[in-house]
């Protein structure tokens, strides 16, 4: 347990429904980062907050996707009008900014979507 | 594009040898690498970081980068089949959200 939890760890919907993730991060960690896994592929960055404020989006994330850190402590991802193309274990990562010295990511235990 | 590549696997071992796997990547001002292990249905854990040329040793894994030639490495001595896994190399993109690039991923088969 890296201390980054995520919920839900499943979830199962239904195409064209909307939903939600939610990550904690470790509590001292300012930046926060969402990334993407497909079966067989490694994580793709999808997204960054530096505290509350989102500094980066990779081309991956289309319009239907909308992340939020609102007060800099945990992020919620939503994406709206889901396809079957969106199905991957979304993964969360956390680190300190500078100057506490790592650049190490911590990564939580994800969210597996599968849409139908 | 920045790329990391790792090379094709699986890659299947018997228990107690040497498993050698590598990864090259393409941003040449990169300066942080990292070796992830991932269990089939889990995240990525973190198992060596390596910032300067040369080995790095922890344990049973050493990891070895050459920043002339692009090329990391992570070396599993006397591997177990607990190490079963894929492995993931990644590489820290310099400046600004400094987001991880990963590769493909290695699945190593110990067998015991």
């Amino acid at each position: 347990d890296t201390g980054v939890s995520q919920d839900p760890r499943h979830k199962i919907t239904k195409r064209g429904q909307n939903v939600t993730f939610r990550c904690d991060p470790i509590s001292e960690h300012n930046r926060l980062y969402w990334y993407r896994q497909t079966l067989g592929q490694g994580p793709e960055f999808l997204t960054y907050f530096q505290n509350e404020a989102q500094l980066e989006k990779s081309r991956l994330l289309s319009d239907r996707f909308s992340a939020e850190r609102p007060k800099g402590s945990f992020s919620t991802l939503e994406i709206q009008r889901t396809e079957q193309g969106d199905s991957a274990m979304y993964l969360c990562a956390s680190r300190p900014d500078y100057p506490s010295g790592t650049d190490t990511q911590y990564f939580g235990p994800g969210t597996r979507l599968t849409v139908l | 594009q920045k790329e990391v590549e790792q090379n094709s696997g699986p890659l299947s071992v018997p228990e107690g040898a040497i498993a050698s796997l590598n990864c090259t990547y393409s941003d040449r001002v990169s300066q942080s690498f990292f070796w992830y292990r991932q269990y089939s249905g889990k995240s990525p854990e973190l198992i060596m970081s390596i910032y300067s040329n040369g080995d790095k040793e922890d344990g049973r894994f050493t990891a070895q980068l050459n920043k002339a030639s692009q090329y990391v490495s992570l070396l599993i001595r006397d591997s177990q089949p607990s190490d079963s896994a894929t492995y993931l190399c990644a590489v820290n993109t310099q400046g600004g959200s400094e987001k991880l690039v990963f590769g493909k991923g290695m699945k190593l088969t110990v067998n015991p």
